[in-house]
């Protein structure tokens, strides 16, 4: 696709429930990057893939928490038993390196509400 | 680490004229980027401007630009001629040697027509 894709735009779940929110990057982008933003705040970084090599994790906020992504393109963000504070728009970006001047494109996010 | 302030929640200005808007950041890294971002209500993030560190110019885009002083580690956007689509939350951000960027908490900018 021409930009980054996000799945599903917006998500309403009941508390206690698991989600799974989808990233398509921009074909050919090594990098791809999950940021967490609450209502009226900034952007908190989760987690970040490069290629082929072990993604940091340090951004995540507890283990219920987990990423993968398969086949370097694809990338799933997973919250297990999900909780209120979980609520926020889930933002996926990817760069086409990880060279520190590197644009990010990102998604239109997926808005998660957990009721 | 690298932490950004946006000491600025909400600025207006009216269409055409110009408006600043704030940012200051700390690292202890020398080799650093800067980059100010829009969002607009779609939620997508957009790329309106980025810094080099080690370059002294401003960078410029247009009507968008920057006054970059690394002294006072302030990186502040400058918007000329200020049209209705300019109209979103910026977010300014910084990254270093951690690939990940660091964002500031943002400034909602309403132009009045």
């Amino acid at each position: 696709g021409a930009g980054v894709s996000q799945s599903p735009s917006n998500k309403v779940t009941e508390k206690g429930k698991d989600v799974e929110l989808r990233c398509d990057p921009i074909s050919g982008h090594t990098a791809l990057y999950w940021y967490r933003q609450s209502l009226g705040q900034g952007l908190e970084f989760l987690i970040y893939f490069q290629g082929n090599s072990a993604p940091d994790k340090s951004g995540l906020p507890s283990d219920r928490f987990s990423a993968e992504r398969t086949g370097g393109s694809v990338s799933t963000l997973t919250i297990q038993r999900t909780q209120q504070e979980d609520s926020a728009v889930y933002l996926c970006a990817s760069s086409l390196t990880q060279g520190g001047g590197t644009e990010a494109f990102f998604g239109q996010g997926t808005r998660l509400t957990v009721v | 680490a690298q932490t950004v302030t946006q000491s600025q929640p909400e600025m207006s200005v009216q269409e055409a004229e110009t408006v600043t808007l704030s940012c200051t950041y700390d690292t202890s890294e020398s080799d650093y980027y800067l980059f100010w971002y829009k969002q607009p209500p779609s939620r997508q993030m957009i790329l309106v401007i980025r810094q080099e560190a080690y370059k002294q110019q401003n960078a410029t885009e247009n009507r968008f630009s920057v006054n970059f002083q690394k002294a006072a580690k302030s990186f502040s956007l400058k918007i000329s001629d200020s049209q209705l689509g300019d109209a979103a939350m910026y977010f300014c951000a910084s990254r270093g040697s951690a690939r990940q960027l660091t964002f500031g908490s943002g400034t909602q900018l309403t132009v009045l027509p």
